[in-house]
């Protein structure tokens, strides 16, 4: 079975820029969050889909947002890009979102703001 | 919200010593998670408690869930260059669907 898979795997933007990443989660998996990484924050949690809806959200500004396609593949866009949205994004997917379900991750998107 | 503390931050070991890694929350748990990361990788889940008291192993590593499932602890017996890496806590609120990740333990261990 493959993987969680994401891409780009790098980019760089530069401010006031957007951009847009791609996670298409493990087979038969429905629910896929994304979380953002930084050496100082640790991971944050920035929203959940479960069957194309938004099932749950972090506290981000309205400039990161997602969808979920009916194949469950997913994208998060971050628009208006700041210095400080520099970071790690991972993707991670599950059976079907609950608590007690093994978060599988994909590699992450290194997105650099200059 | 829920609160998360892991502690230490960072922990650096000679090889062939022990560690450990405390995670505690302010609130009672419905289960925790234990996660690895390695330099340049991705988390990468290690176990599940559930249960109050629960003691699990894999191999050196040991996981315990408190009494009151409010806090959970890793412990790795005999530390290994493969140990290094940052170990994460994640947490279920009772009642809660939503994960809370601990900021981590990063472990160097020096050969």
């Amino acid at each position: 079975k493959a993987g969680v898979t994401q891409t780009p795997r790098y980019l760089i933007k530069t401010r006031g820029q957007q951009v847009t990443l791609s996670c298409s989660p493990i087979s038969g998996h429905r629910s896929v969050s994304w979380y953002q990484q930084t050496p100082g924050q640790g991971l944050q949690f920035l929203f959940e889909y479960f069957s194309e809806t938004q099932r749950n959200k972090g506290n981000f500004p309205g400039r990161f947002s997602g969808r979920q396609f009916s194949n469950s593949r997913s994208e998060m866009n971050v628009s208006t890009l700041e210095l400080g949205d520099s970071a790690l994004y991972l993707c991670a997917s599950s059976f079907d979102g609950l608590a007690k379900n093994i978060q599988y991750f994909g590699a992450g998107t290194r997105l650099s703001v200059l | 919200g829920q609160q998360v503390m892991q502690i230490p931050q960072y922990q650096h070991v000679q090889e062939g010593e022990d560690f450990t890694t405390y995670c505690n929350s302010s609130t009672t748990l419905s289960n925790i998670q234990w996660y690895k990361q390695r330099p340049g990788g991705h988390p990468v889940f290690l176990i599940q408690l559930v249960k109050s008291g629960e003691v699990k192993k894999q191999k050196r590593l040991t996981f315990q869930f408190g009494e009151a499932k409010k806090n959970s602890s890793l412990h790795i017996t005999a530390t290994q260059t493969t140990d290094v890496g940052t170990y994460f806590c994640v947490l279920t609120q009772g009642g809660s669907e939503k994960l809370v990740f601990g900021k981590g333990t990063k472990l160097t261990v020096n050969p």
